[in-house]
């Protein structure tokens, strides 16, 4: 059974329209992480959550937002998409004290 | 900084024979590292880490890999490889402040039957 969840699996969306992508985990993970995977690139961090506490990467842009209402669910906020945003994003929770990260299987958003 | 640094974007073996994908790290302290694989169109799937102790990590799936600190590698290894090990395999560093990992570009793996 799947326990980091994102939906949808396939995002399209136009040049400049707000997009919003989902995570929800059943694994009551008090961390919670967002990164953007380009093709052929290494995983980029975008930001992550301990409990509440929100932590941005310096080179995150402000078009990038992120919301997490409760432990289970997490959600990233595009605001205002460029062709360049176009990327897999990838959630992943984690139990503070281990160091294991669990993915979901990514959205794969698409910028027309 | 912490980073990671994977030398090839493809390794080509043939299924049976061994295999190794290269990872070499720059870290200041001690290494937190660990290896990923990723399947078409999936998530990662975590695969072993090393964090203190024997050089040699055991792992998921048959792989192990092994710590070098003169060398500052840590090549992931399997004694035979299998056409299903063919996937991308990504290896990371944990971040200084603990609290993320940086990953490298990755390498994908082709086993040929």
């Amino acid at each position: 059974d799947a326990m980091v969840i994102q939906n949808p699996r396939y995002q399209v969306t136009q040049f400049g329209k707000p997009v919003t992508l989902s995570c929800s985990q059943t694994l009551n993970h008090n961390v919670m992480y967002w990164y953007q995977q380009k093709s052929s690139q290494a995983p980029k961090l975008l930001f992550h959550y301990y409990d509440k506490d929100f932590n941005n990467e310096a080179d995150t842009p402000d078009n990038f937002q992120s919301r997490r209402p409760n432990t289970s669910f997490c959600f990233l906020d595009i605001r205002s998409p460029g062709l360049g945003d176009a990327a897999m994003y990838l959630c992943a929770t984690r139990v503070l004290i281990s160091e294991k990260l669990f993915f979901g299987s990514g959205t794969q958003l698409s910028v027309l | 900084a912490q980073s990671v640094a994977q030398p090839e974007d493809q390794v080509n073996v043939a299924e049976g024979n061994p295999l190794t994908v290269k990872c070499t790290y720059s870290v200041s302290g001690n290494p937190y590292l660990f290896w990923y694989v990723q399947y078409p169109n999936r998530g990662l799937q975590f695969l072993l880490k090393y964090i203190t102790g024997d050089n040699l990590v055991k792992g998921s799936y048959g792989f192990e890999a092994e710590f070098n600190k003169s060398q500052t590698s840590f090549h992931l290894k399997k004694p035979s490889a299998l056409v299903s090990d063919s996937a991308l395999y990504f290896c990371a560093v944990l971040n200084q402040a603990g609290t993320a990992l940086i990953f490298g570009k990755g390498t994908t793996l082709s086993v040929s039957s």
